[in-house]
């Protein structure tokens, strides 16, 4: 069991320039949602999902976009890159809400 | 979606219990109460959670107040691989995002 596994695990990125992130999970888990988190500040939300083909915004949802596709893959991408969206991601996987969540060794994204 | 208050920070001696409160008084009849942790440079780790019962695990307890306007996660003997960043919050039931607040930032003196 891989768990929640994220791509790249680094990344360094030129203001304007478009990437995605990948979320991969294998614990068919319905629940997934996309965080970042700024140094020294706590997880903010981004986007989330409650299954395969659903999307929803969360706290901080502007510049990026999601899709969920296929159950076990949640791709989040930033399609015009700034320096503000510069920090660390992490994505989590659910089985329902109320139960507990499996978070990603996260994403190290800087946009210079 | 239910606001929480924490501490920014607490200290405690290594082997000794720490208490941890988090107010969540907006919090709605049927949302758990999570808390997760977070050590430095990874990524956050479940802890416990529950509802309306005080709840027991491995790593922790969890009491609830009768009001559920209040919880409070309890290291009984706290080690150093016990610091990190701890995050109660509240969903289910009507919260289906997994939000998270500013956190308390434990502090286990040797």
């Amino acid at each position: 069991n891989a768990g929640v596994t994220q791509t790249p695990k680094f990344r360094v990125l030129k203001t304007g320039q478009s990437m995605t992130l990948l979320c991969a999970q294998d614990m068919n888990h319905e629940y997934m949602y996309w965080y970042r988190q700024d140094p020294g500040m706590g997880l903010r939300l981004i986007h989330y999902s409650v299954g395969e083909g659903t999307t929803a915004k969360g706290e901080v949802p502007d510049g990026y976009n999601v899709s969920r596709l296929k159950k076990q893959n949640f791709l989040l991408g930033l399609e015009s890159a700034a320096p503000s969206q510069t920090s660390v991601y992490f994505c989590a996987s659910s089985f329902d809400r109320g139960t507990e969540a499996f978070f990603g060794q996260g994403t190290r994204l800087t946009v210079v | 979606d239910a606001k929480t208050t924490q501490p920014n920070s607490m200290e405690s001696n290594e082997e000794e219990p720490v208490h941890l409160p988090c107010n969540h008084s907006t919090i709605s009849g049927t949302d758990y109460i999570h808390w997760y942790r977070q050590l430095p440079s990874q990524g956050p780790e479940y802890v416990i959670h529950g509802l309306t019962s005080n709840v027991n695990n491995r790593m922790a307890s969890l009491a609830i107040a009768e009001d559920r306007k209040s919880s409070t996660l309890i290291l009984h003997r706290a080690t150093l691989r016990d610091a990190a960043v701890y995050y109660c919050s509240p969903q289910g039931g009507s919260a289906r995002q997994l939000t998270f607040g500013s956190g308390t930032q434990l502090t286990v003196l040797p």
